[in-house]
């Protein structure tokens, strides 16, 4: 069974450019959550999407952005970015159903993001 | 909104040694307590969870335990063997408004696991 793919793995992009992250989630899987990882604070919650709807958002401003198709694959966008978005994305899967509580998450490798 | 802490940030031990990683948590309706363990260039990969009607729960080496009343939670790992040299991560699991569970992390402890 495939784990979770994220795409690209790496990229480098420059300050005020705009970049697009994929995310294909475990076959089955219909909820996907994405993270930021950063050295200084962990993992943070970005947003998650259910049934190609956002659920969830943390606390990250408007230039962050996601999106779910139907085959439950998602992407991420972040415009105009700042030296400060340098990070590991990170994409996890989950089996669960909406109010379900069963929020086992399978992560992928991550898309390391650097901004110059 | 819910925080955990975890502690300490690193740790070293030698191999064969027991190390535990300990966390705490703020909002008392969380009821799901997983532990991912993250290896240098990968994601972070659950090695085990921990619901909130349960206080302790092993698998071979690992086991980690649960106090609702102090709000804190542990993992414990027995005879440590290089290849447990990681970032473990702690998250606290609750449900939000809107019905979902949303999971928050800890910052993550460094194990380096010396032979």
């Amino acid at each position: 069974k495939a784990g979770v793919t994220q795409t690209p793995r790496y990229l480098i992009k420059t300050r005020g450019q705009q970049v697009t992250l994929s995310c294909s989630p475990i076959s089955g899987h219909r909820s996907v959550s994405w993270y930021q990882q950063t050295p200084g604070q962990g993992l943070q919650f970005l947003f998650e999407y259910f049934s190609e709807t956002q659920r969830n958002k943390g606390n990250f401003p408007g230039r962050f952005s996601g999106r779910q198709f139907s085959n439950s694959r998602s992407e991420m966008n972040v415009s105009t970015l700042e030296l400060g978005d340098s990070a590991l994305y990170l994409c996890a899967s989950s089996p669960k159903s909406y109010n379900s509580g069963a929020n086992v998450l399978t992560f992928g490798a991550g898309s390391r993001l650097t901004v110059l | 909104g819910e925080n955990v802490e975890q502690h300490p940030s690193t740790l070293s031990v030698q191999e064969g040694d027991s190390a535990v990683i300990k966390c705490t948590y703020s909002d008392s309706a969380s009821n799901y307590f997983p532990w991912y363990k993250q290896e240098l260039g990968k994601g972070p990969q659950l090695i085990i969870d921990i619901r909130s009607n349960v206080g302790e729960k092993k698998d071979q080496r690992i086991a980690v335990t649960l106090n609702k009343t102090a709000k804190h939670f542990s993992l414990h790992i027995t005879e440590t063997q290089p290849e447990d040299s990681a970032v473990y991560f702690c998250a606290a699991g609750f449900i939000t408004q809107g019905g979902s569970e949303k999971l928050v992390f800890g910052k993550g402890m460094k194990l380096t696991v010396n032979p």
